[in-house]
């Protein structure tokens, strides 16, 4: 299983781009790269996924460079509602039970 | 109501009492699994299970035991609790059909603590 590395903690402002990247040496062939998001005593929330180049949606986008071995989460405009842990998993997407989940990346959003 | 629910969402119990944390889903997802989340180390998966006869250890599986009674249901027993099971535990389920991202649901969690 590719071993994820990212962040402990990131501090932000309210209406600036955030960046959160997480490297992945050794991620394989058929491995996804998936970011989840949790906040304060709830269960983490799938943001966004990933195999290469780039992957946009409502709540962020995804940028992986040709070698995969990181990817950066980009956060556009956050608010104080983004504080919250983000998880980079790297992973076959279909087991699921194979997902593991790191320490995440502790990001505040201040005024 | 919650697609994915579990229950109790808080328990406090003593050293050697033996506890089960139940998870229910609506969803109608095949796989479930069961986390547990400790402070500055994320979630650490326990058990999986891909479908009804199908049980997995996890990382951390000592200590736990499972039981996946029917499609929707999926229990995690403390056999013997001691002070260092003491977490958060979420449930979470996945749709084997949906293929594009092996999405994983999770549940509000049961915080255990464990005298």
């Amino acid at each position: 299983l590719a071993k994820t590395t990212q962040p402990i903690s990131m501090d932000s402002y309210e209406g600036q781009e955030v960046n959160i990247t997480c490297s992945h040496n050794n991620i394989a062939t058929n491995d996804y790269i998936t970011w989840y998001q949790q906040f304060p005593s709830q269960g983490p929330r799938f943001i966004i996924q990933g195999y290469k180049t780039k992957v946009t949606n409502e709540v962020a986008s995804l940028f992986i460079p040709a070698d995969r071995k990181s990817s950066t989460l980009s956060l556009p405009r956050v608010s104080l509602s983004d504080t919250a842990v983000y998880y980079c998993l790297v992973g076959d997407r279909a087991p699921g039970g194979k997902l593991i989940f790191g320490q995440g990346t502790e990001l505040s959003v201040k005024p | 109501d919650a697609d994915v629910t579990q229950t109790p969402r808080n328990r406090i119990t003593k050293t050697g009492k033996r506890i089960m944390l139940e998870c229910s889903q609506t969803k109608g997802h095949d796989r479930m699994y069961w986390y547990r989340q400790d402070p500055g180390l994320g979630l650490r998966l326990i058990y999986y299970s891909f479908d009804v006869k199908d049980i997995n250890k996890g990382e951390i599986s000592d200590g736990y035991s499972v039981s996946r009674q029917a499609q929707a249901k999926f229990s995690l027993s403390l056999e013997s609790a001691i002070p260092n099971q003491t977490a958060l535990y979420f449930c979470a389920t996945s749709d084997v059909r949906q293929a594009n991202t092996g999405e994983l649901f999770f549940g509000e969690g049961s915080r255990l603590t464990v005298l």
